[in-house]
């Protein structure tokens, strides 16, 4: 069972376009991270976010967590071919330090 | 400051043998997480090391195996391989503080065949 379900599992569209892509849960995280991960490589931190209905920016990405802190979106603007990459989102509980992952976003910009 | 490196970078096995994974830790970082991460999925956590402990174990059989050394390298060790044990393996180091971000190496892709 998926903790943390992250939604669409797959999304190609042209360069220029907006998109976003999920992040759901049934349970409440105390912080939720979003990385990038390209091929070959390890995921790499895009934010962190601790505060329900908390909003970070960064450039053309725009984070958001719920208000519950059981769910987050990452909303990309004017999308470009670097954007490509796997999508991932993690979530801390407060009982433990471990991160909850989900299967990730595969994100295909094409130019 | 040094990133993560893990080492070998690509390895290929036979069902039964054992495998030893190495990782380095970024300077500073006093925690070391393992990763099993199969192809069009995300990361599964394997364990966490801290002080040359074990601090954490995810749903991971016991073949399945690590050290962490006083310089905050560390070894991952999978004994009785089986062809599911094919996989992306991240190494990541942290500090032990809540929200510490993860510095992930670039993984050692294992197959088993």
């Amino acid at each position: 069972t998926q903790l943390l379900e992250q939604s669409p599992q797959f999304l190609s569209i042209q360069e220029g376009e907006n998109l976003t892509v999920y992040c759901n849960s049934s349970s409440v995280f105390s912080s939720l991270q979003w990385y990038r991960q390209e091929p070959g490589e390890g995921p790499v931190l895009l934010v962190t976010v601790v505060t329900g209905g908390e909003v970070k920016k960064l450039k053309r990405l725009t984070f958001q967590f719920g208000d519950a802190r059981k769910d987050s979106s990452l909303h990309i603007t004017a999308a470009q071919p670097g954007d490509t990459g796997l999508y991932l989102c993690a979530g801390r509980k407060d009982s433990n330090y471990q991160l909850i992952w989900g299967a990730g976003t595969k994100l295909i910009i094409k130019p | 400051e040094t990133g993560v490196t893990q080492s070998p970078t690509h390895l290929i096995k036979t069902r039964g043998q054992q495998v030893t994974l190495r990782c380095s830790s970024q300077s500073g970082h006093n925690t070391v997480s393992w990763y099993q991460q199969a192809l069009g999925q995300g990361p599964q956590f394997i364990f966490q090391y801290y002080r040359e402990e074990e601090n954490g174990r995810g749903n991971f059989p016991p073949r399945f195996s690590g050290l962490q050394f006083p310089n905050y390298s560390s070894e991952l060790n999978v004994n009785a391989l089986e062809l599911d044990d094919s996989a992306l393996y991240l190494c990541a180091s942290s500090l032990r503080l809540a929200n510490s971000p993860l510095h992930f190496g670039n993984g050692t892709r294992l197959t088993v065949t």
